[in-house]
């Protein structure tokens, strides 16, 4: 069964510090593996994507890694800010059909404290 | 900048009432979603359209129904509501990518629609 899971489910830490959140996955075929923030009450926003061949990608202090071998991605927030606080979501898709279907982590609620 | 849009963004309606939540995109995106999400939860895909007069059901089993008239414009329906319709309906849209470097397509989402039903 294809699964992807997210750890911590929760996470709270002082403004200015760094944090890494987990993503491991069991789809397959893989496609590629996103972030997606997502605040409170609003949609989903696209932080990274990766493919197979990639194992780091960084947006802003944002940074994403993928170990396809072992399935499974990290993202690292550098000098956290208040307005990281939010959940992040790991998506992965498949190979197995056009549409390139979507896997979701339940995601991790990220809160950062003055 | 997402140019991808939903409304209403909150509704409470009455068990039994018909509603249509609204999703527009200008990004001239072929493939459009909808997925539900309850709070704390991952998202489920309930509908999906490849294109125009596409139309195809998700993979979480849903009482709505969707139609793709136009490109822009991917509206979705509840007959009759229900309490257990009580959730956040999220639209969502990507463009297919071809060739050999094609890396993944981007997919936006709306803001989300939070519907009450009581």
């Amino acid at each position: 069964k294809n699964q992807v899971e997210q750890s911590p489910q929760s996470l709270i830490i002082l403004e200015g510090k760094n944090c890494t959140l987990q993503c491991n996955y069991t789809v397959s075929p893989f496609s590629n593996l996103r972030w997606y923030k997502q605040d409170t009450g609003r949609g989903p926003v696209s932080l990274t994507i990766m493919t197979f061949s990639e194992n780091t990608k960084s947006n802003g202090r944002y940074t994403a890694t993928l170990d396809a071998d072992t399935k499974q991605s990290s993202l690292h927030i550098t000098a956290s800010q208040l307005s990281d606080s939010a959940s992040y979501i790991c998506v992965v898709s498949d190979r197995g059909s056009t549409l390139g279907r979507l896997y979701f982590g339940r995601g991790t609620q990220l809160t950062v404290w003055p | 900048e997402a140019d991808i849009y939903q409304t209403p963004r909150y509704l409470v309606i009455g068990t039994g009432k018909k509603i249509t939540l609204e999703c527009s995109q200008t990004m001239g995106h072929d493939k459009m979603y909808w997925y539900q999400q309850d709070p704390g939860m991952e998202l489920h895909l309930i509908h999906y359209s490849y294109g125009v007069n596409s139309t195809e059901k998700g993979d979480l089993s849903s009482e709505s129904t969707v139609s793709r008239i136009r490109t822009e414009h991917f509206p979705l329906t509840l007959e009759s509501a229900r309490p257990s319709h009580t959730s956040q309906y999220l639209c969502a849209s990507s463009i297919s990518g071809t060739g050999a470097t094609y890396s993944g397509n981007t997919i936006y989402f709306g803001e989300g629609s939070w519907l009450t039903v009581v």
